[in-house]
């Protein structure tokens, strides 16, 4: 069965750092582009980040961009998001999924894990 | 950047009717489109990928149409479960957009 559980969030001040992982089981997790998505409470799904199978190429969201850095390490088998300069409107749970092979989208995704980002 | 947007944002229908839920990409993304459904704390669940294309385990009341621009996601005879919200998502070039969403309601 294919799992990905997130951790690492929590809260956290105005311009603090945090980073989430997101751990992964039951696929070859070296061979899918990975992406994390967010929701602010009581809102909907916006897309955070991606990176492909390898690591090579990254892409963001024009309001995370420069203050985020999406990561992976296949011989663990887990992504990361390194979270920068924290904003109140970050507060978020942040969601990790997996991008199918070919022509699918996310097909699987985690439970999510919380930030909260107030003083 | 491509925008979606997505109609209604609320819709309110009983147990057997049917729906239609439509989104607009703000350029052309080809059949690159998903429909997700979620509900209260939980994940968003995939339905429909490649604009028409049933997710595995997916009843085949749902279904989902178009091409370029516009898509909708048609459920033939809504039930119980499926009182949720609904997502599009466009998954064209290296970044990807959702829809604001639609809350399905029980009339």
């Amino acid at each position: 069965e294919v799992q990905l559980v997130e951790s690492g969030g929590g809260l956290v001040q105005p311009g603090g750092s945090l980073r989430l992982s997101c751990a992964a089981s039951g696929l070859t997790f070296s061979s899918y582009w990975m992406h994390w998505v967010r929701q602010a409470p009581g809102k909907g799904l916006v897309w955070v980040s991606r990176i492909t199978n390898d690591g090579t190429g990254t892409s963001y969201a024009d309001s995370v961009k420069g203050r985020f850095t999406i990561s992976r390490d296949n011989a663990k088998n887990t992504l990361y998001l390194q979270m920068n300069s924290l904003r109140a409107e970050d507060t978020a749970v942040y969601y990790c999924a997996r991008e199918g092979g070919g022509e699918v989208a996310f097909d699987c995704w985690g439970q999510g894990t919380l930030v909260t980002v107030s003083s | 950047d491509i925008q979606m947007a997505q109609s209604p944002s609320t819709l309110s229908a009983s147990v057997g009717d049917r729906v239609t839920i439509t989104c607009r990409a703000s350029q052309g993304i080809n059949s690159w489109l998903a429909w997700y459904q979620q509900k209260p704390g939980k994940a968003p669940k995939l339905l429909i990928y490649k604009a028409s294309s049933l997710e595995s385990g997916v009843p085949s009341r749902f279904s989902g149409s178009g091409s370029g621009t516009e898509f909708t996601l048609t459920i033939s005879s809504l039930q119980p479960d499926d009182f949720a919200t609904y997502y599009c998502q466009q998954y064209n070039g290296y970044s990807r957009t959702f829809g604001q969403g639609t809350k399905l309601e029980i009339k």
